[in-house]
């Protein structure tokens, strides 16, 4: 059984319109991270989430933000998405901070028209 | 920041011969090493880990290797299959940079039948 699950797994939205991606975990994990992967290359940190603990990467846009409401649920919202921000984005969860296996979704597929 | 180097970025084989991949980093204060095999569309998943107080890990045809002297690690396949044909990424976790996985670049494997 999925134990890290994003929805939508392909999401299409228009230049310039707010969308958000959901991603959930039922392995009660303290750390949720979000990752952006575009085509051939590695995935890279957007932000994480220690419990309520929110930590930005210092190159993450401005357009990009998260919400944690409760231990089990993560957002990304993207206020106004370019056509730049085209691209797999993966959630994924691990018990700590520190040399902890991280366990990925399946990602969404954003396309921006 | 850490930095990784990942070689090769291509690697083909053929079925039953080994592969081997091999990764570099540059905080001699990282601690874990988890390598991640990516098919094309879906998540990465974790294949193997090693800590740094470990200096080889083996799981049926895969083992890692960590060299922390020389700050270098190596994944090793044997008698590979078809379906290892995947994108391999190592990752490093650890040091000035805790809990943040940084990859490399991966390594498209391809193993011809």
């Amino acid at each position: 059984d999925a134990m890290v699950i994003q929805n939508p797994r392909y999401q299409v939205t228009q230049f310039g319109k707010p969308v958000t991606l959901s991603c959930s975990q039922t392995l009660n994990h303290n750390v949720m991270y979000w990752y952006q992967q575009k085509s051939s290359q590695a995935p890279k940190l957007l932000f994480h989430y220690y419990d309520k603990d929110f930590n930005n990467e210092a190159d993450t846009p401005d357009n990009f933000q998260s919400r944690r409401p409760n231990t089990s649920f993560c957002f990304l919202d993207i206020r106004s998405p370019g056509l730049g921000d085209a691209a797999m984005y993966l959630c994924a969860t691990s018990r700590g901070i520190s040399n902890q296996p991280q366990h990925f979704g399946d990602g969404t597929r954003l396309s921006i028209l | 920041g850490e930095n990784v180097e990942q070689h090769p970025s291509t690697l083909s084989v053929q079925e039953g011969d080994s592969a081997v991949i091999k990764c570099t980093y540059s905080d001699s204060a990282s601690n874990y090493f988890p390598w991640y095999k990516q098919e094309l569309g879906k998540r990465p998943q974790l294949i193997i880990d090693i800590r740094s107080n470990v200096g080889e890990k083996k799981d049926q045809r895969i083992a890692v290797t960590l060299n922390k002297t020389a700050k270098h690690f190596s994944l090793h396949i044997t008698e590979t299959q078809p379906e290892d044909s995947a994108v391999y990424f190592c990752a490093v976790v650890g040091g000035t940079s805790y809990g943040k996985l940084t990859f490399g670049q991966g390594t498209i494997l391809t193993v011809h039948p």
